[in-house]
């Protein structure tokens, strides 16, 4: 199997800070990743696929980079709606994997 | 807009099996997606379970492989997952997915870019006696 190892595990940031969360997969897996954002009590929601292809409707303060076995998420300016857990997930082979989730929290 | 709904029971007795139904509406079920199954159990993070497409290929995470079976009634529009000899350890919030894909063409080579686009609400299974 492959594994997702998120970092940081916990973050801890202002509204308007630049944020970045990285992803890094036990081996290579071209750019076929995905990010999503989840809140308390909701189901996970993509945001970012193919490495760094925006879904419709998803704020372009959100991007997405990276290739091989390293990606990261990054979020240009926190808004209050983004204090969420963030999760990477690897779409190159079976079985799918989740990275272990990166906890956006208001400083 | 494809939206899709799980039900079934919210408590399941250990060494009993788990039984869950995702109905999908605003869209067929035979369109080209493979539907899948995502379970988070509390406090924890997301672990995918497997997936179906509408002819009945199936793909099952090898940790729960053995105990898995998901398969899809066209004529109700819904597919279904479950789950055997169920202990504490699957006590989750279980989540109904449709996996949509990207086709990118490059010197000639097709590549598939799947990803986890639209996902139900969620329920909550719990395994006690």
């Amino acid at each position: 199997d492959i594994q997702l190892t998120q970092s940081p595990s916990f973050l801890s940031a202002s509204v308007g800070d630049r944020v970045t969360i990285t992803c890094r997969a036990s081996q290579g897996i071209s750019s076929y990743l995905a990010w999503y954002q989840q809140k308390p009590g909701k189901a996970p929601k993509l945001l970012i696929y193919a490495a760094s292809t925006l879904q419709s409707g998803v704020p372009s303060r959100f991007s997405g980079s990276g290739s091989g076995t390293e990606f990261t998420l990054t979020i240009s300016s926190l808004q209050p709606e983004d204090f969420a857990t963030y999760y990477c997930q690897q779409l190159n082979s079976y079985p799918r994997t989740f990275g272990g989730g990166t906890k956006v929290e208001i400083k | 807009q494809v939206q899709l709904q799980e039900s079934g029971p919210g408590l399941v007795k250990p060494s009993g099996t788990l039984s869950l139904t995702c109905a999908v509406s605003g869209g067929s079920i035979s369109s080209s997606n493979w539907w899948s199954w995502v379970r988070q159990p509390p406090g924890k993070g997301l672990e995918w379970i497997g997936e179906i497409y509408h002819s009945g290929s199936t793909n099952y995470n090898p940790s729960l492989k053995s105990r898995v079976t998901i398969s899809v009634d066209k004529s109700k529009n819904q597919f279904s997952l479950k789950l055997s000899s169920v202990t504490a350890a699957d006590t989750a919030v279980y989540y109904c997915a449709r996996v949509n894909k990207l086709v990118t063409m490059v010197q000639g080579v097709i590549n598939y870019y799947y990803y986890m686009d639209v996902w139900g609400k969620g329920t909550t299974v719990t395994v006690s006696s």
